[in-house]
């Protein structure tokens, strides 16, 4: 089993569409996670941290659920823009500084 | 402005020989980390180091080297002995305390020929 698990997609969905995508991870003890965005041939950026209460960041809105060990974004309202991979990434331990990435899940919006 | 410089851009070598992808930091970050992404796949963790003259093996270390003599410099080698050594290489360095974000250089294209 892969230590953070995301559905690929692609994900296909009219402009203005509310999505939502989730991440699986088999560690009990990750520490921290992060949604990272990555456009074609670029470098990831981080997108937003996901805390334990959930947060919000304009229309992107990150859970966190440690007893079912996933996290998930919700994206309202999708723009043109926001075409683009998704990456998932969790901090395996405290004391290890290693950070895991899943591979990814594509979102394509369309006019 | 404060960064993290990978070079070269693009790369081509010939099977059997060694390359070294450059990665330079000044955001005085203590931790560097390498990672290789292939098509449509997700990052996968060739090496990290959390300080100077320290580094552990990711999950991919196979074939590749590195070296961490000063904190600003994170090099990679690209050794023979990995058997398929294409792909896009990413370096990514962040603060050992804090909100353990990565920033990540634009990336070194790796084709070998």
């Amino acid at each position: 089993r892969k230590e953070v698990e995301q559905d690929p997609g692609p994900f296909n969905v009219p402009e203005g569409a509310t999505v939502a995508f989730n991440c699986t991870y088999s560690n009990s003890a990750s520490q921290s996670f992060f949604w990272y965005r990555q456009d074609c041939r670029k470098e990831p950026k981080l997108l937003m941290s996901v805390y334990s209460s959930g947060n919000e960041d304009g229309r992107f809105t990150a859970q966190l659920n440690r007893a079912s060990q996933y996290i998930s974004l919700l994206i309202r309202d999708s723009k043109l823009s926001d075409s683009a991979t998704y990456l998932c990434v969790v901090k395996a331990e405290s004391n290890t500084g290693k950070l895991i990435f899943g591979q990814g899940t594509t979102l394509q919006v369309k006019p | 402005d404060g960064g993290i410089t990978q070079s070269p851009k693009y790369l081509f070598r010939k099977e059997g020989q060694n390359v070294t992808l450059s990665c330079e930091q000044n955001l005085n970050h203590d931790a560097m980390y390498w990672y290789r992404q292939d098509p449509g796949q997700g990052l996968r963790l060739i090496y990290y180091s959390q300080i100077v003259n320290d580094f552990q093996k990711g999950d991919i270390a196979e074939g590749y080297s590195v070296s961490r003599e000063k904190k600003e410099s994170f090099p990679l080698t690209v050794t023979s002995a990995q058997k398929n050594p294409t792909a896009f290489y990413l370096c990514a360095s962040r603060r050992s305390s804090g909100a353990n974000v990565l920033t990540f250089g634009a990336g070194s294209r790796l084709t070998v020929l």
